[in-house]
């Protein structure tokens, strides 16, 4: 089966960088996902790996290790709309649907 | 609008009644998902479609539970005989498939339920 932990929460300042670690055991690997979540709304795909490195994107970036069982999604020159939880997954073993951690809720204060 | 809508947005209900939740995914995904979620948690993984065929199911899914996709289109999740317990946010997705595409979902805005 997939374990996923992430931490549950997390405070940071408007302009700061900041960095949400995620660690998961799974039966066979497909690839990591990272998801943002405003307060009472949908989830919203962030970034995608599958092979060992950073990915970058804009303000955000993701990373990956296989070997480590770890990935950590990292966001710069926070925002105060940046507040919200975000959500590690993987592809279950058949790899044909996304299991979810259970999230790290972001407050970025001014 | 061409995203995944669902409908109602918000149901209360009495345990014991039954309850039917409908989604319409993004016309040309091919898959489509079913989670739910409770405060706090992510989403749980109920069930998902490739087109028409229910292709795989969590054991989370009750037998008070059915989800249909008739004709590959818009689906529905009934909930029968429902207990305090159900009360969360239910979550439609659908995405294209293959490669990243299979993880990259895209939500509707859900459905939540209080059974009272």
């Amino acid at each position: 089966g997939q374990n996923i932990d992430q931490p549950t929460e997390m405070t940071a300042t408007e302009g700061a960088i900041v960095q949400i670690n995620c660690t998961y055991q799974t039966s066979g690997f497909n690839g990591l996902f990272w998801y943002q979540q405003h307060a009472g709304e949908a989830p919203t795909f962030l970034s995608y790996n599958v092979l060992d490195g950073l990915e970058e994107k804009g303000r955000f970036s993701s990373f990956l290790s296989r070997s480590k069982g770890y990935s950590y999604l990292l966001l710069k020159e926070l925002q105060m709309k940046d507040s919200a939880s975000y959500l590690c997954a993987v592809l279950n073993q058949a790899g044909t649907a996304l299991i979810f951690g259970k999230g790290t809720t972001l407050s970025v204060s001014s | 609008d061409t995203g995944v809508s669902q409908d109602p947005r918000h149901k209360i209900t009495k345990r014991g009644q039954n309850v039917t939740f409908r989604c319409d995914p993004i016309s040309e995904h091919n898959r489509l998902y079913w989670y739910r979620q409770t405060l706090g948690q992510g989403p749980e993984f109920l069930t998902y479609f490739q087109n028409e065929a229910q292709l795989e199911k969590s054991r989370l899914l009750s037998d008070r539970f059915s989800a249909e996709r008739p004709k590959g289109s818009f689906s529905t999740l009934e909930i029968q005989r429902t207990e305090q317990g159900d009360s969360a946010m239910y979550l439609c997705a659908s995405s294209l498939t293959g490669g990243s595409n299979t993880g990259e979902l895209f939500f509707g805005e859900g459905s939540r339920l209080t059974v009272l």
